[in-house]
């Protein structure tokens, strides 16, 4: 079936570190996927998409790249502050327009 | 402002008392759900709905009931609370595309934070 799988948190990292949050896919087809945020005391809120193989999603200096070889959509930024400090949730889009997400990863930014 | 608006955003009941809460959405959405959020378990769907008077279950649907009467509004009733029901929920909207589908693009609700004693 379709599923998400996401590296376990919390991570925790000093400001201006590299970023890279795992995400695996298991699918029928090429599904949409999606990185959402959730800010401590928010609902999530999208962070980027891409809707087919070789897409690269951008925003608020994160990147993700549809690679249907390895069914991976792994998050990363080049360096971190501390106002990203979130829960963040990798998610894919089923042909029956229905939402699988993963199960979240914690990230700490240490000043 | 587009927004999705739940309320309460914190509650705290008893085993049985029936509670309502609310969602609504102010960009003519078509789409609309709702989502609890447990520690170690991430966000689990729980009811759906493509439009107005459709509504289908998610993947935990038991113990709960929802309605769509209006395009905006989309409640969450919970006819006797039980203990497991203490979580966080959340109500979220989409929009449909020109070709018809979802775009996947959600828009969530703040949260409420139920806790069931």
């Amino acid at each position: 079936g379709n599923s998400v799988t996401q590296m376990e948190g919390p991570v925790t990292l000093s400001e201006e570190a590299f970023l890279t949050i795992n995400c695996t896919y298991t699918a029928t087809g090429y599904p949409s996927l999606f990185w959402y945020v959730q800010y401590p005391g928010e609902g999530l809120q999208l962070l980027l998409k891409a809707t087919k193989a070789d897409d690269k999603g951008s925003n608020k200096g994160f990147e993700a790249t549809y690679r249907k070889e390895t069914t991976s959509f792994h998050l990363e930024k080049g360096s971190v502050q501390v106002s990203d400090s979130a829960v963040y949730f990798c998610a894919l889009r089923r042909r029956d327009d229905k939402i699988i997400f993963g199960k979240g990863t914690r990230l700490h930014i240490l000043p | 402002e587009a927004q999705v608006t739940q309320n309460p955003r914190y509650l705290i009941t008893v085993t049985g008392k029936k509670l309502t809460v609310t969602c609504s959405q102010n960009m003519n959405h078509e789409y609309m759900s709702w989502y609890r959020q447990d520690p170690g378990l991430g966000l689990r769907q729980i009811y759906y709905s493509m439009n107005v008077e459709v509504t289908d279950k998610g993947d935990v649907p038991e113990g709960y009931k929802v309605s769509r009467k209006e395009k905006r509004n989309f409640p969450l009733i919970l006819e006797s609370p039980s203990p497991n029901q203490t979580s966080l929920y959340f109500c979220a909207s989409s929009i449909r595309t020109s070709g018809g589908t979802y775009t996947g693009e959600l828009f969530f609700g703040e949260g409420s934070r139920l806790t069931v004693l």
